[in-house]
């Protein structure tokens, strides 16, 4: 198995700009979540879906931040516009409900300037 | 506010040595618990999960659940310094098993 899938790894954007993160989860897992990860605050929940369905968004910052998930095997992270205080480490997360954890893709670094 | 706390360290311990590594929750709810290891620039990787009171052992690791305490351990035998990373420890929100709440994590140097 592939595992979890991200792109692109490294996105440098100016202030303003939209940017688009991309998972694509292993395949069978029926939950995805979208995390970031800051030195100050840690791994964040931004966002989660159960069958496609977002569950809770309650960890999503602002307006700004938008997320879908079209179907089974594709998610997208979206900002719009993007501020230099988003610069951070995205993950994208997919488990099979139950009790197995979560598996992680690579990251996305985002750094706003 | 449900947490997960950890001592931030920075942990050392001699090549050789046993780390032991611990966390508290606040969540009554949460039925799994997971300890994720990363390595500097990369992604949590899932180590040891555990579910029910008591040790579970995976080779040289062994993570420890005491619900009446909220207290989960991971316990490292025979270090490497292959081992240092941040461990993270993570667990359920309650009643939705993949979802997880990390704490944020102790950092752990194995010294040669």
């Amino acid at each position: 198995d592939a595992g979890v899938i991200q792109s692109p790894r490294h996105e440098v954007t100016e202030m303003g700009q939209e940017v688009t993160l991309r998972c694509k989860p292993i395949s069978g897992h029926n939950s995805l979540f979208w995390y970031r990860q800051t030195m100050m605050r840690g791994l964040e929940l931004l966002i989660y879906f159960n069958n496609n369905v977002p569950i809770d968004d309650s960890g999503m910052p602002e307006d700004r931040f938008s997320a879908k998930m079209p179907n089974a095997s594709f998610s997208t992270l979206k900002i719009q516009p993007s501020e230099p205080r988003d610069s951070a480490v995205y993950f994208c997360a997919s488990s099979f409900t139950g009790l197995q954890g979560a598996f992680f893709g690579q990251g996305t670094r985002l750094t706003v300037v | 506010q449900k947490e997960v706390e950890q001592n931030s360290g920075p942990l050392s311990v001699p090549e050789g040595a046993i780390a032991s590594l611990n966390c508290t929750y606040s969540d009554r709810g949460s039925q799994s618990f997971f300890w994720y290891r990363q390595y500097s620039g990369k992604s949590p990787e899932l180590i040891m999960s555990i579910y029910s009171n008591g040790d579970k052992e995976d080779g040289r690791f062994t993570a420890q659940l005491n619900k009446a305490s909220q207290y989960v351990s991971l316990l490292i035998r025979d270090s490497q310094p292959s081992d240092s990373a941040t461990y993270l420890c993570a667990g359920s929100r309650g009643g939705s098993q993949g979802n997880l709440i990390f704490g944020k994590g102790t950092k752990l140097s194995v010294k040669p």
